[in-house]
């Protein structure tokens, strides 16, 4: 059974940091693409961060680029994202989603999500 | 970047009744297009991907048209099940991905 684990949300201050991570099971990690999605309270899905199988190509929402950053452990079956620089508008659920290929986004697995609250 | 917009942003329908979400993308996008169905409190569902290719699990009631910049999430039955956010996403401007920004639907 596949499963996607996040952690790492939290309150936090503006300017602060914060690394989520997410925790994969049940599949071949390392043959897929990986990403993360956000929703603010009562909005809608936003794509925030992808990264393919081996790491070769990364991408940024144009709202995180420069803050963020994506990465994968294929050994420890974990997707983390490094959040520096948040904003009161970062505040959000951060999902994991695994795509169904290694490369692209078609998200067919989706964690439960972690929320993060950047507030003072 | 290429923009996804639904229509209609909210819809009331019953039990029974045969309901169409469209989704237009700004340029182009062949038919990578994805549906996904969310209710509250839960993460995404894959229903559709590459426009029209169902996810396994879910039920023939639901169906995908289109290409180009033109597509339809169909629901032919509607289930007490089925009363969600559904919300279409692009998947051929990598690695941009965009998504809709969704269509309740509720019970009329």
């Amino acid at each position: 059974e596949v499963q996607l684990v996040e952690s790492g949300g939290g309150l936090v201050q503006p300017g602060r940091s914060l690394r989520l991570s997410c925790a994969a099971s049940g599949f071949n990690f390392d043959d897929y693409a990986m990403h993360w999605v956000r929703q603010a309270p009562g909005k809608g899905l936003e794509w925030v961060s992808g990264i393919v199988w081996n790491s070769g190509s990364l991408g940024y929402a144009d709202s995180v680029k420069g803050r963020f950053t994506i990465s994968r452990d294929n050994a420890k079956n974990s997707l983390y994202l490094q959040m520096n620089s948040l904003r009161a508008e970062d505040t959000a659920f951060y999902y994991c989603a695994k795509g169904i290929a290694p490369e692209g986004f078609v998200g067919d697995y989706w964690g439960q999500g972690t929320l993060v609250t950047v507030s003072s | 970047d290429i923009q996804m917009t639904q229509s209609p942003s909210s819809l009331s329908a019953s039990v029974g009744d045969r309901v169409t979400i469209t989704c237009r993308a700004s340029q182009s996008i062949s038919s990578h297009l994805n549906w996904y169905q969310q209710k509250p409190g839960k993460a995404p569902k894959l229903l559709i991907y590459a426009a029209s290719s169902l996810q396994s699990g879910v039920p023939s009631r639901f169906s995908g048209s289109g290409s180009g910049t033109d597509f339809t999430l169909t629901i032919s039955s509607l289930q007490p099940e089925d009363f969600a956010t559904y919300y279409c996403q692009q998947s051929y401007s990598a690695p941009m991905y965009t998504f809709g920004q969704g269509t309740k639907l509720e019970i009329k």
